[in-house]
């Protein structure tokens, strides 16, 4: 499959203090970059879309203000949580889609999910 | 918007027993439905999809199905083996705009010696 990576892997950084997360799809382009937030031992919850060249679309109850997202280059998306608090650690986890050609009259398209970033504030 | 129930929450198989996850979901307009294994600590890798123009898909071990009329989908893995024991997660993409998935509530698989 296709390669996703994240970096960094994990993070602690305290209150108050702002963090950057990128995101690189290393062996395709990526338009379109997913941002998803995922406590333990629950789902995956979208945060964020995010397209290259224009900004980000953000699911309801999401502070853009707060979670900044950047996608400068069809490879790299970056998500940087500002003033972070406690509340905010979690596990960050981005997602890259890749055509996969047309199927059936549909032009396909995969998802692929970085490693995750690890994001303690204390 | 779409909804995705996934169940059961944890399935403890022995090895070489089958183990079967299902999910429903509520926009019949979805038309692709991947599945994800997720082990700790790590983000969830891509172990089978399938879209709505076909109702079966298999892959060695993995097997999924589809039937369109109920809006159900299912993993089958066949011959369960212990590196199979992880979080495995179903998701939907509607044909709304985004490419967005949306997942299931995720299933604890674990494989017994």
């Amino acid at each position: 499959g296709a390669v996703v990576s994240q970096h960094p892997s994990w993070v602690i950084c305290k209150s108050g203090t702002s963090v950057k997360i990128e995101c690189r799809s290393l062996d395709f382009q990526a338009t379109t970059m997913f941002w998803y937030r995922q406590f333990p031992k629950q789902s995956l919850m979208l945060m964020a879309t995010s397209n290259e060249g224009s900004k980000a679309t953000y699911e309801q109850g999401v502070e853009k203000d707060k979670f900044l997202i950047n996608h400068a280059s069809l490879t790299l998306s970056t998500l940087t949580v500002t003033s972070a608090h406690p509340e905010d650690s979690s596990f960050y986890i981005c997602s890259a889609t890749r055509p996969r050609g047309y199927s059936g009259g549909a032009f396909l398209r995969e998802q692929f999910f970085g490693p995750g970033t690890r994001l303690t504030v204390l | 918007g779409e909804n995705v129930e996934q169940h059961p929450s944890t399935l403890s198989v022995q090895e070489g027993d089958s183990a079967v996850i299902k999910c429903t979901y509520s926009d019949s307009a979805s038309n692709y439905f991947p599945w994800y294994k997720q082990e700790l600590g790590k983000g969830p890798q891509l172990i089978i999809d399938i879209r709505s123009n076909v109702g079966e898909k298999k892959d060695q071990r993995i097997a999924v199905t589809l039937n369109k009329t109920a809006k159900h989908f299912s993993l089958h893995i066949t011959e369960t083996q212990p590196e199979d024991s992880a979080v495995y997660f179903c998701a939907a993409r509607g044909t709304g705009g985004g490419n967005k998935l949306t997942f299931g509530t995720g299933t604890q698989l674990k494989v017994e010696l």
